[in-house]
Parts: C-alpha cells; structure tokens; sequence
C-alpha cells in the first residue's frame, strides 16, 4: 500500500494566519482527499484534489477558504486560509488508486489556533 | 442520500470482555470497510467486506456483511487494550472514488 508523508504533523497558529500543509505519496495514485477530524469523532471531506483540474469541494467549503493545488500525482497541498479557532482540528490527506478500494492515509496534521 | 449510522458511539469495557460494532444503512452498497485509528495517526484499513453475508476475521475480530448488504457488524471477542481506538465504518459513495463514514466507535478497553 501507498505511502503517506504528511505535514506538518502539528502547528499552532494565530488566527488570521494562513497555512499549507503538505501531502507527498510514495507512488502515483489517481485520487488525494483532504478530511477534517475532530478527535474522537469521524471525517469529514473537505475536497477531492484532482490532479490537472481545479479540486471537487463537498457541502460547506469553498476554494477561498481551503485552496487546494494538485500539481503531479504524487503530491497535493492544502491551505486553511484567515484561520479561526473555528479551524482547530485535524486535517488528513488519503489517497485511492481506484474506484471503490480501500483509503490509505497520512498521519494528519493537528492544528490549533489561538 | 446514502447515510451510514454506526453504533454505539462510545463504549468503554473491561479486558477480556466481548463487544459489538454495528453499522447500519437503508441503501445497498457494493461494499464496506473497516478501519481502525490510534491517536495521532490517520485510520488503517481492517478489512473490506464485499459479498452478502460475507464472514471475515482477522484473529480476535470478526466482520459480517448482511444478506442484502445494508449492514456490517465488527465483533471482538476478549478485548485487550491494544484494541483500543476509534473504528470507522465507510463504504463507497455510488460509483467513485469517494467514501461515506460511520459516526465512528470509541473504543475503550481498561486492563
């Protein structure tokens, strides 16, 4: 199975701020998804990052808030762009090869902000 | 709207005590999926289940998939502490490459 280098793996920032977190996978892969996570709760998804064409935004989030660049299949970047506390949770990137197999995932990046 | 509900939410036993995931749907999916996170790290596949009543284990773990494929069950027999963790239910969202999550279980299991 793939894997994932996410990071950072943890940031506290000041609201306002901006951040990009990385996500690099040791293979191609077709699909990257980016999740927010409370913890001890579910996912759920920010955005499928499409490599060569502008991301899939789910319900609820928009480009303005968390661009999200997919340059090669390897790699994607998330930003969480004028961040508030509301944006304290922890954000993973996942990767599928094909339709209707399994996710695998980065470790996450916890975020805090003050 | 394909929904998963997944139950209980938190469940906190003793070693050595046996337990029950169970994950719920009105609509047939093609498959479903287990996973398993610690803290600090993202989730891990367990195991996929794909035809109905399809029975996996996976040592002290046993998933069932329903006849008609709406449902999943994870049971664990004699839980250890290193079962602890949240464990997620997902299945496929129609015909791409996107998943539906289950609320998640909180497992908790005291030595």
């Amino acid at each position: 199975s793939a894997v994932i280098s996410q990071k950072p793996s943890r940031d506290i920032c000041q609201r306002g701020t901006s951040l990009t977190i990385q996500c690099q996978v040791d293979s191609q892969v077709t699909m990257m998804f980016w999740y927010r996570q409370q913890p001890g709760q579910s996912l759920t998804l920010i955005a499928t990052a499409n490599q060569g064409s502008e991301a899939t935004y789910e319900s609820g989030f928009v480009i303005d808030k968390f661009p999200i660049s997919r340059p090669n299949l390897t790699f994607s970047t998330l930003t969480v762009s004028n961040m508030s506390p509301e944006d304290s949770s922890i954000y993973l990137c996942s990767v599928a090869g094909t339709a209707n197999q399994p996710q695998h995932f980065g470790d996450g990046t916890r975020l805090s902000i003050l | 709207t394909q929904l998963l509900e997944q139950s209980p939410q938190f469940l906190s036993i003793q070693e050595g005590e046996n337990l029950t995931v169970y994950c719920n749907s009105s609509s047939v999916f093609s498959s479903l999926q287990w996973y398993r996170q610690e803290p600090g790290e993202g989730p891990v596949l367990l195991v996929t289940v794909v035809t109905g009543g399809e029975v996996k284990k996976l040592k002290r773990l046993t998933f069932q998939f329903g006849d008609a494929r709406k449902d999943s069950s994870l049971h664990i027999t004699a839980a250890q502490p290193g079962d602890t963790g949240l464990y997620l239910c997902a299945g496929p969202r129609g015909s791409n490459y996107q998943l539906i999550w289950g609320a998640g279980t909180k497992l908790i299991i005291k030595p």
